[in-house]
């Protein structure tokens, strides 16, 4: 079956524009989670979905960043008026069971790079 | 604050060499900590370790939990090319979200 696929793969924009970013997780899984990798460190925790909802975002560093999962499936974080510090790349996890991670699955991420 | 740091930042090994990467964890309401192969970009499982199962092993890779020193190793033996990757180590904890490490990039040469 298809894993967790992301959108595009590579994201080249200019500072202050406005971006999305979509993640399709595996059918079926419940709990969707949005991290930021910056070069050299790892995977930093921005928000977590459980269905529609988001159960928790805390992570998500200041109000230019908003995500959404309205059907409760594919999720997309939105980025307004970008900054060259947002340049990282984007990883998408999805589990079956919320709270298990050992079932959290990533997808291959996407890479944005703010000129 | 929950913390996790791995040591060493990077490795460069010869194929067949033994490796053993670090992480040590300050968090509150421990529950799990995990194992995670990172290459190129998409993180890939290898192992999660709780109170309840604190030494884990998948062929040449094995880890150890140890609870009271607040640490984890993961061993590698007879290192192959196509182990080199980084190794992410992350700590689940009451009902936070995963606190990974910063890896640690190992590379492994012919």
């Amino acid at each position: 079956g298809a894993g967790v696929s992301q959108t595009p793969s590579n994201k080249v924009t200019e500072k202050g524009k406005y971006v999305e970013l979509r993640c399709d997780p595996i059918s079926g899984h419940t709990a969707l989670y949005w991290y930021r990798q910056s070069l050299g460190q790892g995977p930093e925790f921005l928000i977590y979905f459980q269905g529609t909802g988001a159960a928790d975002d805390s992570g998500l560093p200041n109000d230019r960043f908003f995500a959404v999962r309205p059907e409760g499936s594919v999720s997309t974080l939105k980025i307004q008026r970008t900054e060259r510090g947002d340049s990282a790349v984007y990883l998408c996890a999805s589990s079956l069971t919320p709270g298990r991670t050992d079932t959290q699955y990533f997808g291959p991420g996407t890479r944005l790079t703010v000129l | 604050e929950d913390k996790v740091v791995q040591s060493p930042l990077s490795l460069v090994v010869h194929e067949g060499d033994t490796v053993t990467l670090n992480c040590s964890y300050e968090v509150t309401n421990f529950r799990s900590l995990l194992w995670y192969k990172q290459e190129k970009k998409a993180p890939t499982f290898l192992f999660m370790l709780t109170s309840s199962g604190i030494e884990k092993k998948s062929g040449r890779l094995s880890s150890i939990l140890d609870k009271k020193e607040l640490s984890s190793i993961l061993n590698i033996t007879a290192t192959q090319t196509g182990d080199s990757a980084i190794y992410l180590c992350a700590v689940e904890s009451g009902n936070t979200p995963l606190v990974f490490g910063k890896g640690t990039r190992l590379s492994v040469i012919a």
